[in-house]
């Protein structure tokens, strides 16, 4: 399957700070990323959708100014906690669309995911 | 409204067969996408349906019924290592993916 990679893998960071996290899709072309929020033992929850070159899509209650979300390319899309809190700690997951099979729905394939602790 | 429904938590024997089931609503479809969550990873992608019947990748194979909304994920010689959550998510007209909570399968010796 297509691989897409997530960095960092871990961070600690103090609270009002921010905090970049980078996703890349590393052998195909994703015209469309998702970033995902999970909770311990709850279910992936989708924060936004961003295509590339346009404004990201933010899911209801997602503040966009406080989770910056950039797709310059079609293989990067980074992730900016901006100001966090320990309420923010979480495992981020980001998802890039595409190399699956055929079509405009193509399979997502998942990073691995970025544990951000808020202290 | 869009809905995916699937058991919370599953438990089956090593070298055993189990089935999770999933029923879904969505606007539309374009396909229903089958995925592995271990405990503190990410999910990985297992299969995906648009057409109906059954497809067989190895010890795992995917069925979809879209005249019934149905789909199941048969997992046969069951591994320790298969205990997981299984997401079952399917794909409305706008290609967005609608995920279950998923199910959290348990396998004992």
């Amino acid at each position: 399957g297509a691989v897409v990679s997530q960095h960092p893998s871990r961070v600690i960071c103090k609270s009002g700070t921010s905090v970049k996290i980078e996703c890349r899709s590393l052998d195909f072309q994703a015209t469309t990323m998702f970033w995902y929020r999970q909770f311990p033992k709850q279910s992936l929850m989708l924060m936004a959708t961003s295509n590339e070159g346009s404004k990201a899509t933010y899911e209801q209650g997602v503040e966009k100014d406080k989770f910056l979300i950039n797709h310059a390319s079609l293989t990067l899309s980074t992730l900016t906690v901006t100001s966090a809190h320990p309420e923010d700690s979480s495992f981020y997951i980001c998802s890039a669309r595409g190399g699956g099979p055929g079509g405009p729905g193509e399979t997502q394939y998942f990073g691995p995911g970025t544990r951000l602790l808020v202290l | 409204g869009q809905n995916i429904d699937q058991p919370t938590e599953m438990t089956a024997t090593e070298g055993a067969i189990v089935q999770i089931n999933c029923t879904y609503q969505t606007s539309g479809f374009n396909g229903l996408f089958w995925y592995q969550q271990h405990a503190g990873e990410a999910p990985t992608f297992l299969s995906y349906n648009v057409l109906d019947g059954l497809e067989e990748k190895g010890r795992f194979s995917s069925f979809l019924s879209r005249s019934k909304g149905y789909s199941y994920l048969l997992l046969k010689e069951l591994q320790m290592k298969d205990s997981a959550s299984y997401l079952c998510a399917a794909m409305d007209s706008n290609y967005q993916l609608i995920w279950g909570a998923g199910t959290k399968l348990i396998i004992k010796p």
